[in-house]
């Protein structure tokens, strides 16, 4: 089953516009993680924030995490063409039920147009 | 350093039949997981393994199975095929057995069943 919800389903801007998505989850978390998917191919890892942490950056991207009320937000800034593709938003958990476990989002579809 | 491996890509099979996929981590990577990713379910946690040893597993029927080897390459089997097999499936290596840390996925496998 999935964490939780991502919105929005979809994003379509122009390039240069910033893009931004958020993910929502259910229970308690060890940390939250982004990934990027492009076509129905493998996932690419893009950024891991911390139950304690509250803020990250990873070049264009700001990730932020407000664990009071479950959820996170993907910030990509002066969005290009090569950064359409999905996003999926993942949790990870401690504890033995959780090893080797990310529970995903069912996440964004983002197409920047030139 | 190579990343990880998935082999074949692509598959087709017959109701019924039984199918075996291979996955290859980094190198150095013991933690190794699974996931079936579908339009409608999304990415879902079919299993982990480290050091040859299953020590979690998602809710999958017993026809998923899979292994481990004593170099850390693990191999998946689903056995009498449905046609709601049909999925991309991806394995994942890390070095943390939580996931903890960044996650790396293969290109996947694509399995059609007609």
């Amino acid at each position: 089953s999935q964490q939780g919800e991502e919105d929005p389903q979809a994003l379509s801007i122009q390039e240069g516009e910033n893009a931004t998505m958020n993910c929502s989850y259910k229970t308690s978390i060890n940390n939250l993680q982004w990934y990027r998917q492009n076509s129905g191919r493998g996932l690419v890892h893009l950024i891991l924030i911390r139950s304690n942490e509250r803020e990250k950056h990873s070049g264009r991207l700001r990730v932020t995490l407000d664990t009071s009320k479950k959820s996170s937000s993907l910030l990509i800034t002066a969005s290009r063409a090569a950064d359409t593709a999905s996003y999926f938003c993942a949790t990870g958990s401690a504890g033995g039920t959780s090893y080797g476990k990310l529970t995903f989002g069912q996440g964004t579809i983002l197409t920047v147009h030139p | 350093k190579a990343g990880v491996t998935q082999t074949p890509r692509y598959l087709i099979k017959t109701r019924g039949q039984q199918v075996t996929l291979s996955c290859s981590p980094i190198s150095g990577h013991r933690s190794v997981s699974w996931y079936q990713q579908t339009p409608g379910q999304g990415l879902q946690f079919l299993f982990e393994y480290f050091s040859e040893t299953q020590r979690n597993k998602g809710n999958f029927p017993g026809r998923f199975s899979g292994r481990q080897f004593s170099n850390s390459r693990s191999e998946m089997n689903v056995s009498t095929l449905e046609l709601g097999d049909s999925a991309l499936y991806l394995c994942a290596s890390s070095l943390s057995p939580f996931f903890d840390t960044e996650a790396f996925f293969g290109q996947g496998t694509r399995l059609t069943v007609v």
